[in-house]
């Protein structure tokens, strides 16, 4: 059963058109992030929510935002996407405390034209 | 800060052959060690872990053992499978719940 499910699993967007990506939990973790991860590269992590409170990473730019209106979703917005932001968004959830894993999600791809 | 440092790749071998992918970490105390496996179009997905120094986590067929001494956390296999080909990434997390990933070794198993 899927407990991390990105949607959706591809995604197509336009030059400058903004695009939401979504993520949703059946865990009930309260720790959700999201990782950028190009072609061929470890993925990056651009921020997460520790419960409400979100954490930026320091040189995620400004074209990307995010919200978590509840335990359960956080999106991913980019406000106006550049060819060099096509990559595979993966979410992910943890559980806040030990070092414990992180579960993520199947990802999305997305394509910027 | 935190980081980790994998043998570079891409790494080929044949179908049974001994598998070994080297991971050192820098981490100030004791982060937990993690193998995350990703196939190709796919998420990642958890391999096996180590919370604490000594510790050897396995999962089908590939095991790995934290080395405090060394800061090593080198992954290994005695056989592979065609079904092994993927990309393999070491990585830790401490503190402040940050995974921190290494830059990944693409691994290719030849019938």
């Amino acid at each position: 059963d899927a407990m991390v499910i990105q949607n959706p699993r591809y995604q197509v967007t336009q030059f400058g058109k903004p695009v939401t990506l979504s993520c949703s939990q059946t865990l009930n973790h309260n720790v959700m992030y999201w990782y950028q991860q190009k072609s061929s590269q470890a993925p990056k992590l651009l921020f997460h929510y520790y419960d409400k409170d979100f954490n930026n990473e320091a040189d995620t730019p400004d074209n990307f935002q995010s919200r978590r209106p509840n335990t359960s979703f956080c999106f991913l917005d980019i406000r106006s996407p550049g060819l060099g932001d096509a990559a595979m968004y993966l979410c992910a959830t943890g559980h806040s405390g030990a070092n414990e894993k992180l579960f993520f999600g199947s990802g999305t791809q997305l394509s910027v034209l | 800060g935190n980081s980790v440092t994998q043998m570079e790749g891409p790494v080929t071998l044949s179908e049974e052959a001994f598998l070994t992918i080297n991971c050192t970490y820098t981490a100030t105390g004791y982060p937990s060690l993690f193998w995350y496996v990703q196939y190709p179009g796919e998420g990642l997905q958890l391999l096996l872990k180590a919370t604490k120094a000594d510790d050897k986590g396995s999962n089908k067929g590939f095991e790995a053992t934290y080395r405090k001494e060394t800061t090593s956390f080198h992954l290994e296999k005695g056989s592979v499978q065609v079904s092994d080909s993927a990309v393999y990434f070491c990585a830790l997390i401490q503190g402040a719940q940050k995974l921190v990933f290494g830059q990944g070794t693409r691994l290719t198993i030849n019938p």
